[in-house]
């Protein structure tokens, strides 16, 4: 079957770094996504990654291995507003989105 | 009207109603979604339209029946639900389904309760 793994739930201090990863079994691979879920709100795009390596934008990152299955969201410079959950989705050969239940991320001051 | 979005934003209903979800996107985009999230679990995927026609099915009880009349406009019409079915309903949108078309714009969604 397939499968996308992700913390249920993290804790990280404001200002600080924090990595969220996402490991996945899916038949094929056409692109991993990354979303921001805010509570009570409609998931966002953060980050679409179909080659290895490191996609940088601002104080987002999104690194995939593709050959590992494996991928990770990293945030710096952490803010309150950041807490919410971050979802992971890869998208399979037949173009579908496989979703992760999301990770929680709570920001302490 | 920007993005997408949702109407009713909230809905309570009895096992015998029939009721129907509206989405409507304003992004000029050819795939169009829903999506069942219940707490804890990962977004359901239920059905995909793609210039119209139903491209996905995923074994979604014959209770929930789409319609999707143009490619701006989707309907998830609902009839016999169960508690069970109590959960947030989200549409999105995107520009086609195939790599970094596949992003998915997502309106608000409907949290629907079931009596």
């Amino acid at each position: 079957g397939q499968n996308i793994d992700q913390p249920t739930e993290m804790t990280a201090t404001e200002g600080a770094i924090v990595q969220i990863n996402c490991t996945y079994q899916t038949s094929g691979f056409n692109g991993l996504f990354w979303y921001q879920q805010h509570a009570g709100e409609a998931p966002t795009f953060l980050s679409y990654n179909v080659l290895d390596g490191l996609e940088e934008k601002g104080r987002f990152s999104s690194f995939l291995s593709r050959s590992k299955g494996y991928s990770y969201l990293l945030l710096k410079e952490l803010q309150m507003k950041d807490s919410a959950s971050y979802l992971c989705a890869v998208l399979d050969s037949n173009y579908q989105l496989i979703w992760g239940a999301g990770t929680k991320l709570i920001i302490k001051p | 009207e920007t993005g997408v979005t949702q109407t009713p934003r909230h809905l309570v209903m009895g096992m015998t109603n029939k009721k129907s979800l509206k989405c409507e996107q304003h992004l000029g985009h050819n795939a169009m979604y829903w999506y069942k999230q219940s707490a804890k679990k990962p977004l359901e995927l239920m059905f995909v339209y793609n210039f119209k026609e139903q491209t996905e099915n995923n074994s979604v009880p014959s209770r929930f029946s789409p319609e999707c009349p143009n490619s701006s406009h989707l309907f998830l019409h609902l009839h016999t639900l169960q508690p069970e079915d109590s959960a947030l309903y989200l549409c999105a949108s995107s520009q086609g389904t195939s790599g970094s078309y596949n992003e998915q714009f997502f309106g608000p969604g409907t949290r629907l309760t079931v009596l």
